[in-house]
């Protein structure tokens, strides 16, 4: 079974400029996660979909980034502009998402962003 | 709201053991455990549901206190390979899914 996968890996990007980053997860998931993780701190939740719809974008920065699961598969999310601080690896994650069902989290291998 | 997890940091010797703690002040239905191993993607290792569950994994078990909103993972006999950077996530009140938050994460070290 194909893991999560997430391209970029890397991207370095000038302050002010646009950066978008895409997710694959594992066949069937059904929810798809969004992580920020900046160095010696815990994945931060960015938006969560289940199928191509937004479960919680709580802490999603609305003024530069944007996220979208158009067909309930891929994603992408994008940030504009960026700033330095959001220098961090991106995380995408896939759970099963059935009802009821426990939603172990499988994580793609991430996209390292340095923003100078 | 983000759980608390203690100790920040822990370092072992080859086959000592350990306890990693997470706790919330909000009513939880499950915690997750990952372990993040440098420069990698976190890694699930179990999930417990609200009543008290006790789980294992090899030598890696945890449980979950629900009326303290705490668990508890539990490492004996540590070897090389548990090194890395242990992550509690929460989620609830009522179900999966909801308002999942991961810890700060607890560092463990060991060393032969």
């Amino acid at each position: 079974e194909a893991g999560v996968a997430q391209s970029p890996r890397y991207k370095i990007i000038e302050k002010r400029q646009s950066v978008a980053f895409w997710c694959n997860p594992i066949s069937g998931h059904a929810t798809l996660y969004w992580y920020q993780q900046i160095l010696g701190q815990g994945p931060k939740l960015l938006i969560q979909f289940q199928n191509n719809g937004v479960v919680d974008d709580s802490q999603l920065p609305k003024d530069r980034f944007s996220a979208e699961r158009l067909k309930g598969v891929d994603s992408t999310l994008k940030i504009q502009p960026a700033k330095l601080e959001d220098s961090a690896v991106y995380l995408c994650a896939s759970s099963s998402g059935v009802a009821g069902g426990p939603n172990e989290q499988f994580f793609g291998p991430g996209t390292r962003l340095t923003v100078l | 709201q983000q759980p608390v997890q203690s100790p920040q940091a822990v370092i072992l010797r080859e086959g000592e053991d350990a306890v990693i703690n997470c706790s919330s002040s909000k009513a939880l239905y499950s915690v997750h455990w990952y372990r993040q191993k440098h420069g990698e993607a976190p890694v699930f290792l179990m999930i417990l549901l609200k009543g008290g569950e006790q789980k294992g994994h090899e030598k890696i078990s945890a449980s979950f206190n629900e009326k303290k909103q705490q668990s508890s993972l539990y490492l004996t006999a540590s070897q090389l390979s548990y090194s890395g950077t242990y992550f509690c996530g929460t989620e609830g009140p009522e179900n999966y899914g909801q308002n999942f938050v991961f810890g700060p994460g607890t560092r463990l070290s060991v060393l032969p």
